[in-house]
């Protein structure tokens, strides 16, 4: 059975730096047809992609949040991780990492997601 | 970026009727258009991808068609279930990006 689960802080505070785990299983990180997406949603509002990595490490992020945004993978452990950079209020959301398969571009395998909340 | 824009972003239905939803990518992206279904607090479903391809288990009265530019996801017949929001996602280049999402309601 295929599975991600999301794990990280609940809260953080503005100008802080959020750190989220992707752990899957049922699946490897190594292999070629596969790639796993983070995406978010603000409470009441639509999906936002975020970034992606492949399996050879090739990476690509959202033109809008490139420069706060940093993903990487951990093969051995079936780990992704996201890093974001100066969270703000805007940037509470639930944030999802999904399994991208490369035949069809589309994300087949959903994370449950995870609330993480910007306040002071 | 290539914008997606999905309308009607609500529409009300009754069970039974035949539903459709648009989305409109701002530049063509060939056939890789998927379509998905969200619950409340809820991941979303992948229902649709490369525009036409039912995803196994999805039922069949879901159908997706287009390509270019222009894509429709068709209900052909609303059951209870159904009542939800509904989303695109165009794929090109490395980069992805949603339509706003169209929320199915009980007329």
């Amino acid at each position: 059975q295929v599975t991600l689960k999301e794990s990280g802080p609940v809260l953080v505070k503005p100008t802080e730096t959020l750190t989220l785990t992707c752990t899957v299983s049922g699946f490897s990180l190594s292999n070629a047809r596969m790639g796993v997406s983070w995406i978010r949603q603000p409470p009441g509002k639509a999906l936002e992609w975020l970034a992606h990595i492949f399996s050879n490490d090739e990476k690509s992020y959202s033109t809008s949040l490139k420069s706060r945004l940093t993903i990487s993978k951990d093969t051995s452990k079936s780990q992704v991780v996201l890093t974001m950079t100066n969270m703000d209020p805007v940037d509470t959301a639930t944030y999802y990492c999904a399994r991208i398969n490369w035949g069809s571009r589309a994300f087949d395998i959903w994370g449950q997601g995870t609330m993480v909340t910007v306040s002071s | 970026d290539i914008q997606m824009t999905q309308s009607p972003s609500t529409l009300s239905a009754s069970v039974g009727d035949r539903v459709t939803i648009t989305c409109r990518a701002s530049q063509s992206i060939s056939s890789w258009l998927a379509w998905y279904q969200q619950k409340p607090g809820k991941a979303p479903k992948l229902l649709i991808y490369k525009a036409s391809s039912l995803e196994s288990g999805v039922p069949s009265r879901f159908s997706g068609s287009g390509s270019g530019t222009e894509f429709t996801l068709t209900i052909s017949s609303l059951q209870p279930d159904d009542f939800a929001t509904y989303y695109c996602q165009q794929y090109n280049s490395y980069s992805l990006t949603f339509g706003g999402g169209t929320k199915v309601e009980i007329k």
